[in-house]
């Protein structure tokens, strides 16, 4: 089956901590992207790829990080500087930069104490 | 003014009647427009997108846009209890070519049909 799947899907992690979400996709997209959704609210874009080796700020980067080292895999590293990390964490991918048809993977609720 | 308002609702219908849902973007030079659906504790699924002005049909779901007035809107006909869902509207923002990829989503709106 095609799709992206991300891992795990509760993750549970002490203040302080840095935490890497995962996220792979067989559906050989070029583009991958990264969103938080907080309760009531629409998709805030955290960074994202267009290519392998290559990515891009989006508008909420400040305490994440991310690597694009093979084009399946979009890790996604919350850092101990990201001051709010509770939050949906969804990966999302496309078939090219220029397309605007993205796709979601299941997601990854991620709760910080 | 947010970049993509939508109604927050929640909207609620009959079953068997149309849901209309509405979403307007401040960006006059946005090109593609998309609807997702959401299922409580769920990831967003695409449904329809729409490219140029006017009407486009999917089965149960229509489209529309106006891109003179900003504003897009998806019509759910013969809406079922399963269509409750938060519906999110993503908009791509262009800037001068520097949005290339990026949508910028509403909050979304929640639908609740009642049987």
């Amino acid at each position: 089956d095609g799709g992206i799947t991300q891992s795990p899907k509760y993750l549970f992690r002490k203040e302080g901590q840095n935490v890497t979400l995962s996220c792979e996709q067989n559906l050989n997209h070029d583009a991958m992207y990264w969103y938080r959704q907080d309760p009531g609210q629409g998709l805030r874009l955290i960074y994202y790829s267009q290519i392998v080796n290559d990515f891009q700020k989006g508008d909420i980067a400040e305490g994440y990080s991310v690597s694009r080292e093979k084009k399946e895999s979009f890790p996604l590293t919350v850092t101990s500087a990201q001051k709010n990390p509770t939050a949906f964490y969804l990966c999302a991918s496309s078939i090219s930069a220029n397309s605007y048809e993205q796709y979601f993977g299941p997601g990854t609720r991620l709760t910080v104490t | 003014q947010k970049e993509v308002e939508q109604n927050s609702g929640p909207l609620s219908v009959p079953e068997g009647a149309i849901a209309s849902l509405n979403c307007t973007y401040s960006d006059r030079g946005s090109q593609s427009f998309f609807w997702y659906r959401q299922y409580s504790g769920k990831s967003p699924e695409l449904i329809m997108f729409i490219y140029s002005n006017g009407d486009k049909e999917d089965g149960r779901f229509t489209a529309q846009l106006n891109k003179a007035s900003q504003y897009v809107s998806l019509l759910i006909r013969d809406s079922q209890p399963s269509d409750s869902a938060t519906y999110l509207c993503a908009v791509n923002p262009y800037a001068g070519g520097t949005s290339y990829g990026k949508l910028t989503f509403g909050q979304g709106t929640i639908l609740t049909v009642h049987p």
